[in-house]
């Protein structure tokens, strides 16, 4: 049974270019929701996906777009990058329903030079 | 504002003994509450959770103690091993906000042999 799987793993950009992070999500399950986490911090909730529409979003600017297609797998984009987005980007799956634990892929660490 | 608050940046415990990570919110409207475990250059792992009409939940070795009133939770490990060597994040959610997660900064435990 596959977990939440991210790519790419690894990512260097520079400032100012647009970058796109993939994920697929645990099998079984419909609700996809990113993270930022910075060093020494814990996640911060980016947006969550459900049937294919963006359900919460949290403090981030419009640059951080995202999208999740009928098979539930969902992208990450970011525009006009900035240093300070280089962070650890997780993608957590569950079931769209209240309570439920989310389940983390290991994450796609973006390098902005 | 930080609404989840883990104060401790690091614990260092025996094998075998007892482990207990502290975790306090400031939002009265958190229903529901997570650990996760995250090695290095992995996602965070779930654990256990527990929901405010609960005071304790338990998993094997992990027990979740939730005090509504303090507005802190905690967990414990007994015994603790040296592959619980981790960060371990707290998180909570609103019910009627979803499922988007605020986590606290963590705290690095280790276990010594």
């Amino acid at each position: 049974d596959a977990g939440v799987t991210q790519s790419p793993t690894h990512l260097i950009k520079t400032r100012g270019q647009q970058v796109t992070l993939r994920c697929s999500p645990k099998s079984g399950h419909d609700t996809v929701s990113w993270y930022q986490q910075a060093l020494g911090q814990g996640p911060q909730f980016i947006f969550q996906y459900y049937e294919e529409e963006e359900r919460q979003r949290g403090n981030f600017p419009d640059r951080f777009s995202g999208h999740q297609f009928p098979n539930y797998s969902s992208e990450l984009n970011v525009n006009a990058l900035l240093l300070g987005d280089s962070a650890l980007y997780l993608c957590a799956s569950s079931l769209g329903e209240v309570n439920q634990p989310q389940h983390f892929g290991d994450g796609t660490r973006l390098s902005i030079l | 504002d930080q609404q989840v608050k883990q104060n401790s940046p690091s614990l260092s415990v025996q094998e075998g003994r007892i482990s207990i990570l502290n975790c306090d919110y400031t939002n009265s409207m958190f229903d529901y509450f997570l650990w996760y475990k995250k090695y290095p250059a992995e996602g965070p792992t779930f654990l256990i959770s527990i929901s405010s009409i609960k005071d304790k939940n338990e998993d094997g070795r992990f027990t979740v103690f939730l005090n509504k009133s303090a507005k802190h939770l905690s967990l414990h490990i007994v015994p603790s091993q040296p592959g619980d060597s981790a960060v371990y994040f707290c998180a909570a959610s609103k019910r009627n906000y979803g499922q988007n997660f605020v986590f606290g900064p963590g705290t690095r435990l280790s276990v010594l042999p």
